[in-house]
């Protein structure tokens, strides 16, 4: 257990609405990381946390924006939802050397 | 954005077989990792190589950091149901900070018991 967890676990919600996910984790590690899993993708980096407010981009970071105002959260905010970004969000925490350990995942559907 | 070339993209053998593959690169890597993902559930890490020629065991498991540290393998022993998932390498390359991982797409094991 890696102590993480993530907040909705499920969410459907509509175009245009925003939308944001959390993540908190017990262990008080500085690096933290947001990403994204579709089928023939794997997984891609939207943004990543290398301490409190201190934030920056990946590979996918366009329609998101991230916060991390606590060692312990990192949100991920989608100002305005759209279908594309229909996926499965997944955090992570990175410990020793460059080890990152998953959260249990947040199932987004916008239609 | 740059990925980790991983083979086979899915393998579907019987129940006490050993499994073998691989994930390669054309540029030089300083870590490797594995991870197992069961349906529904997050990347789990199985075994974290750093040193070119490493070999690490974790149970059945057994992964190598390629000498040349352009590649690695992962090796599974007599595999069970329970090995059933996709499974995933990722490296690093960089000596900066930032720590973000570079991902193979994964191989789908199927295991008929």
């Amino acid at each position: 257990d890696a102590g993480i967890t993530q907040s909705p676990r499920h969410k459907v919600t509509e175009t245009g609405t925003p939308v944001t996910l959390r993540c908190h984790q017990t262990e008080n590690h500085r690096y933290m990381y947001w990403y994204r899993q579709d089928p023939g993708h794997g997984l891609r980096l939207i943004h990543y946390s290398y301490g409190v407010k201190d934030t920056d981009k990946g590979e996918v970071s366009d329609g998101y924006s991230v916060s991390r105002s606590k060692t312990e959260d990192f949100l991920l905010t989608l100002e305005s939802a759209t279908s594309s970004q229909t996926s499965v969000y997944f955090c992570a925490i990175g410990r020793e050397e460059h080890e990152q350990y998953f959260g249990p995942g947040t199932r987004l559907t916008v239609t | 954005g740059q990925q980790l070339n991983q083979s086979p993209q899915s393998m579907f053998i019987q129940e006490g077989e050993d499994v073998s593959m691989n994930c390669t690169s054309s540029s030089i890597f300083n870590t490797w990792l594995w991870y197992k993902q069961d349906p529904g559930e997050g990347p789990v890490l199985l075994i974290a190589l750093y040193k070119a020629g490493e070999l690490t065991s974790n149970g059945r498991l057994t992964a190598q950091f390629g000498i040349t540290r352009k590649d690695s393998f992962l090796n599974i022993s007599a595999s069970i149901p329970s090995d059933v998932g996709i499974y995933f390498c990722a490296g690093q390359k960089n000596a900066g900070n930032n720590r973000k991982l570079i991902w193979g797409l994964g191989t789908s094991l199927a295991v008929n018991p």
